[in-house]
């Protein structure tokens, strides 16, 4: 049984350039959510999304990010116009139910040069 | 707004205890979770409290006191292989339930 799937591993883009995430969940969970760890600090939400639909974005930037979870594929992550401080390691997790545990990836490390 | 508190770094020695304290102040509260976390890998599922008092799993136990705010991860007989960075997260009831977490305690575990 496949655990939470990310790809890329890594991501290296150029300033101004587009950078896609994207997780596929545990099978069986229709649950997602997107964490960001900065170098040297702890893990902050993003978004939650299950199928078709934003639940909660309130960790998102204003401008250059945005989410996606549709019907068929995977969740995508994708930021526009990338600037250096937007370096870090992306993980996503998903959860069968939305108070149940919720497990991770093993991250997307995003370097902008 | 939400406030979760852990100490930055234990030492600890090879087959010793350490307890990791962590103290939360957050509205909604619908329960906590440890996570362990190896340099450059994704955090792994520990435990989960959502009542008061002690969760034990093998080596390693979880304790929650939800009128104080606090909990601890006791991790016993220590192995070099458990120096890592332990987080602590609070998830909260919101919109849709979500994770705030703490900024990790990174333990070496030394020989």
């Amino acid at each position: 049984n496949a655990g939470v799937m990310q790809n890329p591993r890594h991501l290296v883009r150029r300033r101004g350039q587009e950078a896609r995430l994207r997780c596929s969940p545990m099978k069986g969970h229709s649950h997602v959510y997107w964490y960001r760890q900065l170098p040297e600090e702890g893990l902050k939400f993003m978004v939650y999304l299950q199928k078709e639909n934003i639940i909660d974005e309130s960790g998102m930037p204003k401008e250059r990010f945005s989410a996606e979870f549709p019907k068929e594929g995977p969740s995508i992550l994708r930021i526009q116009q990338v600037v250096r401080g937007d370096s870090a390691a992306y993980f996503c997790a998903s959860s069968a139910g939305y108070t149940d545990t919720q497990y991770f990836g093993p991250g997307t490390r995003l370097t902008v040069l | 707004g939400q406030n979760i508190d852990q100490p930055t770094e234990m030492t600890a020695t090879e087959g010793a205890i350490v307890q990791i304290n962590c103290t939360y102040q957050t509205s909604g509260f619908n329960g906590l979770f440890w996570y362990q976390q190896h340099a450059g890998e994704a955090p792994t599922f520990l435990s989960y409290n959502v009542l008061d008092g002690l969760e034990e799993k093998g080596r390693f136990s979880s304790f929650l006191s939800r009128s104080k705010g606090y909990s601890y991860l006791l991790l016993k007989e220590l192995q070099m292989k458990d120096s890592a960075s332990y987080l602590c997260a609070v998830l909260i009831k919101a919109a849709g339930n979500k994770l705030t977490f703490g900024g990790g305690t990174r333990v070496l575990v030394k020989p």
